[in-house]
């Protein structure tokens, strides 16, 4: 089946830094979405973008899929950005909306 | 939109006994997602439905787990009998069509004693 990396597994940062979080897969893609498991075990959908560049507020993320990539963008981040950060996607030799995710990025912002 | 909906947020069970949640999808989604979290073994995706209809069930660990979709707006997961491996924090999530993004419930904390 489908590979899902994440990098790093753990990220600590001081309140106001950027940080980018990173995640490969294995096939090509027409689905990935990140999601944040906050603190309290909610999982928020943050970005659907099996290609290209999307922002909101803070956060931005960028897919190359040719390169099988994907890039999330925290900047000037804040305490409440702590938690679980996943990638999920699904592929074209499968069924789009079944997403496999990976084992997360785990963010602690200090102040 | 109230969100996709699930109960109850916690269960507590002893061995042996029927376990049964629940999960509302956001109006006007056509596939639901049933979701088990584990610290061993993460996010895995246990079975999902279009349009009622179930389309992939691989992911059913055993035949004590089933899952119905009777209608549109209501959807359960049943482990019969339930045993403490399946501990673990079951998530339903829904979405509007393929390659969509998927809005996920708040979970059903599951222990079994």
């Amino acid at each position: 089946g489908i590979q899902v990396e994440q990098s790093p597994p753990d990220l600590i940062l001081q309140e106001g830094a950027n940080s980018t979080l990173r995640c490969n897969f294995s096939d090509s893609v027409n689905n990935l979405q990140w999601f944040h498991q906050n603190p309290w075990g909610q999982l928020i959908n943050l970005f659907y973008i099996p290609s290209g560049t999307k922002q909101n507020g803070r956060l931005s993320a960028t897919t190359v899929a040719t390169e099988r990539y994907s890039l999330l963008y925290i900047s000037s981040s804040q305490t409440t950005d702590s938690g679980v950060y996943f990638c999920a996607l699904g592929s074209y030799t499968g069924t789009a909306s079944k997403l496999t995710f990976g084992t997360g990025t785990r963010l602690q912002v200090t102040l | 939109d109230a969100g996709v909906i699930q109960s109850p947020r916690h269960e507590v069970t002893e061995m042996g006994q029927e376990v049964t949640l629940r999960c509302k999808p956001i109006s006007g989604h056509d596939y639901l997602f049933w979701y088990r979290q584990t610290m061993m073994r993460g996010l895995e995706l246990l079975i999902y439905f279009n349009n009622n209809v179930p389309i992939d069930d691989s992911g059913m660990p055993e035949d004590r787990f089933s899952a119905k979709m009777p209608n549109a707006s209501f959807s359960t997961l049943k482990i019969q009998p339930s045993e403490p491996r399946d501990s673990a924090v079951y998530f339903c999530a829904s979405d509007g069509a393929a390659a969509s993004p998927l809005h996920f419930g708040s979970g059903t904390r599951l222990t079994v004693t």
